[in-house]
């Protein structure tokens, strides 16, 4: 059974601080994504990686930005947090690209972040 | 880039009927079309997705319709029960396992 987690649940911030989010997948799946998630506006993506050390910006990259210097581990970065950035993040993987069997993304559970 | 519209936004529907889902996608390459159900609290969770060599699927009460031709894809749920509430996610993509372009989803309400 595919497994992603995510660092927390719940994060509390305070405008301006540098925010770490962290997500990690045990399925050693190649792709891994970043998503917001806003009432009335879906999920949107901020940032993916199709490999190791590779990343690539999605719609909503500004304010962001990413790291992944292991195969299971993708993290999300606020460098400087503003309110407008709360919001349910949330991870995803999936083993990579291709018409090889039902191999869709499988979401971690979210972390919802609020910028005070 | 790929343009995801969904409707209706809200649905609410007796239980026992069907439910029906609409999604337009622009990209003419994108060839892969899940569908995520997300309850509350709980994270998206794959339950149907289709194919473009394919033009329907059926799983039980689920089934997804595509028209490559039109650029739209459908969802129908038969026999709505009270926990099929959640919202549900159309996306689009051009390959399985690839970025997903979502659209803004349904607030499905199922009433006994």
């Amino acid at each position: 059974d595919v497994k992603v987690t995510q660092s927390s649940r719940y994060l509390v911030k305070r405008t301006g601080e540098k925010v770490f989010l962290e997500c990690v997948q045990d399925m050693d799946h190649e792709n891994m994504f970043w998503y917001r998630q806003d009432p009335g506006l879906g999920l949107r993506l901020i940032y993916f990686s199709y490999d190791v050390k590779m990343k690539e910006k999605g719609d909503i990259p500004e304010g962001y930005s990413v790291s992944r210097e292991k195969k299971e581990r993708f993290s999300l970065i606020l460098e400087s947090a503003s309110t407008n950035q709360t919001s349910m993040y949330l991870c995803a993987s999936s083993w990579g690209g291709g018409d090889l069997g039902t191999d869709t993304q499988y979401f971690g559970p979210g972390t919802r972040l609020t910028v005070l | 880039g790929e343009n995801v519209e969904q409707h209706p936004s809200t649905l609410s529907v007796q239980e026992g009927d069907s439910a029906v889902i609409k999604c337009t996608y622009s990209d003419s390459a994108s060839n892969y079309f899940p569908w995520y159900k997300q309850e509350l609290g709980k994270r998206p969770q794959l339950i149907i997705d289709i194919r473009s060599n394919v033009g329907e699927k059926k799983d039980q009460r689920i089934a997804v319709t595509l028209n490559k031709t039109a650029k739209h894809f459908s969802l129908h749920i038969t026999e709505t029960q009270p926990e099929d509430s959640a919202v549900y996610f159309c996306a689009a993509s051009p390959y399985v396992g690839y970025a997903l372009n979502f659209g803004k989803g349904t607030s499905l309400l199922v009433t006994p």
